[in-house]
């Protein structure tokens, strides 16, 4: 069953604009983490947020902010500002805590395309 | 800090071929993991390393692919034979602890491999 859920495959912003891109996951384990990564074209992975799922408030990192809504197991990131650098491919990912394996599982990522 | 360091970058192989791919975690890491990147698609998992022990590696296809973590640093995943179906980015990610919900996986570069 596909845990991580991004129904976006691409998205489409102006510079300055603030964009959401949507995440939704599906776990039973009430201890997990979210997290989003970008990956540019140069292809490496770079951490941008993270939210526990204990956490009473969302969870912000300058212009990223994560919109925690537990009931409805989403966990959607807002850039805010937008810049041309933000261009990139964004993944939302999960990591239930009480597994044996605490790797990340991956969604398969919405394209942010930034324009001046 | 030194990120974590991955080769070759790029690597064409033809299929049947044998081919492998090393990976230097942050010093001090304890946990390194391997994903596979499929074109327009998010990472999965392919092994977790504890030190030098597996943690998971459910998601290997152990007919063909192998991986080691010898002292419980360096890393390298083989492959062999390649079949045109594992043409994909190997990515190699490395974490102080497993068990922390907000551990936070730092990423190498990637090593891209193409099999003809």
């Amino acid at each position: 069953a596909q845990k991580i859920t991004q129904t976006q495959p691409g998205m489409f912003v102006q510079e300055k604009e603030a964009v959401t891109l949507d995440c939704t996951y599906d776990t039973s384990d009430p201890s997990y983490g979210l997290f989003w990564y970008k990956q540019p074209s140069s292809g490496e992975m770079i951490f941008l947020i993270y939210q526990g799922s204990y956490d009473q408030q969302n969870a912000t990192e300058g212009r990223y902010s994560l919109n925690f809504q537990k009931a409805r197991k989403s966990a959607n990131l807002v850039i805010s500002a937008s810049q041309l650098g933000d261009s990139a491919m964004y993944f939302c990912a999960m990591r239930e805590v009480n597994q044996a394996g605490t790797a990340l599982i991956f969604g398969k990522g919405t394209t942010l395309s930034v324009s001046s | 800090e030194a990120g974590v360091a991955q080769s070759p970058r790029y690597k064409i192989i033809e299929k049947r071929q044998s081919v492998a791919f090393w990976c230097n975690p942050i010093s001090g890491h304890a946990t390194l993991y391997w994903y596979q990147q499929i074109l327009g698609q998010g990472p999965k998992l392919l092994i977790q390393f504890q030190n030098n022990g597996v943690v998971d590696d459910s998601q290997l296809p152990k007919d063909r692919f192998s991986a080691e973590r010898l002292k419980g640093v360096d890393s390298t995943l083989k492959i062999q034979p390649a079949k045109l179906e594992d043409s994909a980015v190997y990515l190699c990610a490395s974490s102080l602890l497993p068990s922390s919900g907000a551990n936070v996986l730092t990423f190498g570069a990637g090593s891209r491999l193409t099999v003809l």
